[in-house]
């Protein structure tokens, strides 16, 4: 069974572009997770996804980001436009239900670097 | 604020011996715990999750346990080997949130 896929792995760009980080979900997976882990932080939540609808995004920083899952299979993340602080490694997570004793699968992350 | 800490510092111990690494938090009353390994350049992985109410939880080689009143876990990796080497992430959740709060992690080297 395939894992949580992200692409790409690696995003370098400058301050004031946009960038779009993608996920796939292990397959049937309705529950879909971003966070993001700045340099010398913890992993922070961002927003959770069941299907194609936003259960949660109290941790998404501000408007520059958006979040989508249209069609409730892949995810895409948006920093538009991007800024310094932004630069971090961002994970998807999957779970094929909800709740803490369901475990989520991480994808192996973006590197994003913003010059 | 609520506070979740974990050792910077690597842990450096000999294959074969028993790995302890510790996890301490203030101002927060979690209903769960859990504990990941990650590699480097890797998501984390999931490896045990033990409740306010369990005192201990065993999976193999892999013991946590759970102390509310000192508001610590301890996970030990018994007869540990270079293979177990990695960053080691406790993450904490309150009874009605589904998303953990991560710690920084602790890196364990195990030296042959």
């Amino acid at each position: 069974e395939a894992g949580v896929t992200q692409f790409p792995s690696h995003s370098v760009i400058e301050k004031g572009q946009t960038v779009t980080l993608r996920c796939d979900p292990i397959s049937g997976h309705d529950n879909l997770y971003w966070y993001r882990r700045v340099m010398g932080k913890e992993i922070k939540f961002l927003l959770h996804f069941v299907k194609e609808s936003k259960q949660d995004e109290s941790g998404m920083p501000n408007n520059r980001f958006l979040a989508e899952r249209t069609g409730g299979t892949y995810s895409t993340l948006k920093v538009q436009p991007a800024e310094l602080e932004d630069s971090g490694v961002y994970f998807c997570a999957s779970s094929q239900d909800l709740g803490f004793d369901n475990e989520q699968f991480f994808g192996p992350g973006t590197r994003l670097t913003v010059l | 604020s609520q506070k979740i800490e974990q050792n910077s510092e690597a842990l450096n111990i000999q294959e074969g011996k028993t790995a302890t690494l510790t996890c301490n938090y203030t101002n927060y009353s979690p209903a769960y715990l859990q504990w990941y390994r990650q590699d480097p350049g890797r998501g984390p992985v999931f490896l045990l999750l033990i409740r306010e109410n369990e005192k201990e939880k065993r999976k193999e080689r892999l013991k946590v346990t759970f102390d509310t009143t000192l508001k610590q876990s301890l996970f030990h990796i018994t007869a540990s080997q270079p293979a177990d080497s990695a960053t080691y992430l406790c993450a904490l959740g309150s009874g009605g949130s589904y998303i953990p709060t991560f710690g920084r992690g602790t890196s364990l080297i195990v030296h042959p």
